[in-house]
């Protein structure tokens, strides 16, 4: 079956890491991504790792997965107003050319 | 520049009242989708042609329907919006694979009354 699953609100000081977390059921997905929808706006893709990696690093952030598990996280270091949104994501089950969604986390910073 | 442009951003119509909505892209990707999404929901996919190939999925009810006369444009038919309806759509495209990148559009909000 086909099910991603985040929590939903994360909150944290500005300056501080934030991880936000995701599982997902579907053990053939190829690729996992991250997406980010600010206001009023669209997603926009943030980073994806290949299923045969288990850690991607770019600049702020760090991408772990956890195949075994079916466990992908999202670290952004240095968390800062800007990086207030909404978190989505999302897998690629192994057929077809669908994208399959979480429910999002909406990141909130304090200040 | 917007490469995935949807129009009407806001669109209010009244229960029962045909709506489209459209999407324009200028990437010349050959799949496009449309996505449904309500608040703290994941995106739901409706349906997605590759080329001119249509994907229906299996939950979207009959009221939705889509065309895409070429490639850079698509549309989304609702026939009689009900109030379960009112959501924000999303358009997205990719050049097919499963290396998938989508880009999507602004979303159009539909408000029904």
């Amino acid at each position: 079956g086909e099910d991603v699953e985040q929590s939903l609100f994360l909150s944290v000081r500005e300056g501080d890491s934030s991880v936000i977390n995701c599982t997902y059921t579907d053990s053939s997905s190829t690729y996992l991504y991250w997406y980010k929808q600010e206001p009023g706006a669209g997603l926009q893709l943030l980073t994806y790792i290949f299923s045969n990696m288990d850690m991607k690093q770019d600049q702020r952030l760090t991408v772990l997965l956890n195949k075994k598990d079916k466990h992908l996280s999202l670290r952004i270091a240095d968390t800062q107003t800007g990086d207030s949104a909404i978190y989505f994501c999302a897998e690629t089950p192994n057929r077809d050319d669908k994208i399959i969604f979480g429910k999002g986390t909406r990141l909130h910073i304090l200040p | 520049d917007a490469m995935v442009i949807q129009n009407p951003r806001y669109q209010v119509t009244q229960f029962g009242k045909p709506v489209t909505l459209s999407c324009s892209q200028t990437l010349n990707h050959n799949v496009m989708y449309w996505y449904q999404q309500k608040s703290s929901q994941a995106p739901k996919l409706l349906f997605h042609y590759y080329d001119k190939d249509f994907n229906n999925e299996a939950d979207t009810p009959d009221n939705f329907q889509s065309r895409r006369p070429n490639t850079s444009f698509c549309f989304l038919d609702i026939r009689s919006p009900g109030l379960g309806d009112a959501a924000m759509y999303l358009c997205a495209t990719s050049r097919g694979g499963r290396t998938g990148e989508l880009f999507f559009g602004e979303g159009s909000r539909l408000t029904v009354l």
